[in-house]
């Protein structure tokens, strides 16, 4: 009964590889997001989507692109992998943009290290 | 500047004791307060959203003082099970987007 998942959990590659991190959730939200958590801990936005439209798109190189075939669905997809993309990524999911307290839930984290 | 601002930390504390977090945001146009909790390699979850008027749930007690853009967060009681990093984040409800303090780091000790 998981309700924000993502695969896989944990992602060795070289540098210069492309790679995709999946993520579903089953609570019938409406938005979802992809979030960067860096070596220091820091938790930083990177994009959103609203019924498999982009909202919000940080500045982010263009090397990440999401990709929503469905709103149950984000996938992330990295191009050409640097050192510096080794973080763990996190999905949320909401169920909608605005209500100032709309709880967004976590994924557990995909763990990527670049080497 | 950072646009949410925490004290790393860590904080080291006995069990029983209270410990307060202090936070502060920059962005006036900031709509909604919460804290979140993670734990070590977990995701963050939502511990309590923050109110003006102050809210508590239990042994955590949540203040927003929107003039002076500061948030905290007070802990009574610690249990060994509140170890973790407590993150304050803040959203603008455009677009629904969080943006989150750099977490204080929370040790309770037996």
């Amino acid at each position: 009964d998981t309700a924000v998942s993502q695969t896989p959990k944990y992602l060795v590659t070289q540098m210069g590889n492309d790679k995709s991190i999946k993520c579903e959730q089953n609570l019938g939200h409406d938005t979802m997001y992809w979030y960067k958590q860096d070596s220091k801990k820091f938790l930083k936005i990177m994009f959103s989507y609203n019924n498999k439209e982009l909202i919000i798109n940080e500045t982010v190189p263009n090397r990440f692109s999401p990709k929503s075939p469905d709103k149950a669905h984000l996938n992330l997809h990295i191009n050409s992998l640097e050192l510096g993309d080794s973080a763990v990524y996190f999905c949320a999911s909401s169920k909608g943009l605005a209500g100032g307290t709309d709880t967004q839930y976590f994924g557990p984290g995909t763990r990527l290290t670049v080497l | 500047r950072k646009e949410v601002e925490q004290d790393p930390g860590p904080f080291n504390v006995p069990e029983g004791a209270t410990v307060a977090f202090n936070c502060t945001y920059s962005n006036s146009a900031s709509q909604s307060f919460f804290w979140y909790r993670q734990d070590c390699r977990k995701e963050p979850k939502l511990l309590m959203s923050v109110y003006s008027s102050g809210n508590e749930d239990g042994r955590f007690t949540a203040q927003l003082n929107r003039a002076s853009q500061y948030i905290s967060l007070l802990i009574r009681d610690s249990k060994l099970s509140d170890s973790a990093t407590y993150l304050c984040v803040v959203k603008r409800n455009q677009g629904g987007k969080l943006i989150f303090g750099q977490g204080t780091e929370l040790s309770v000790k037996p």
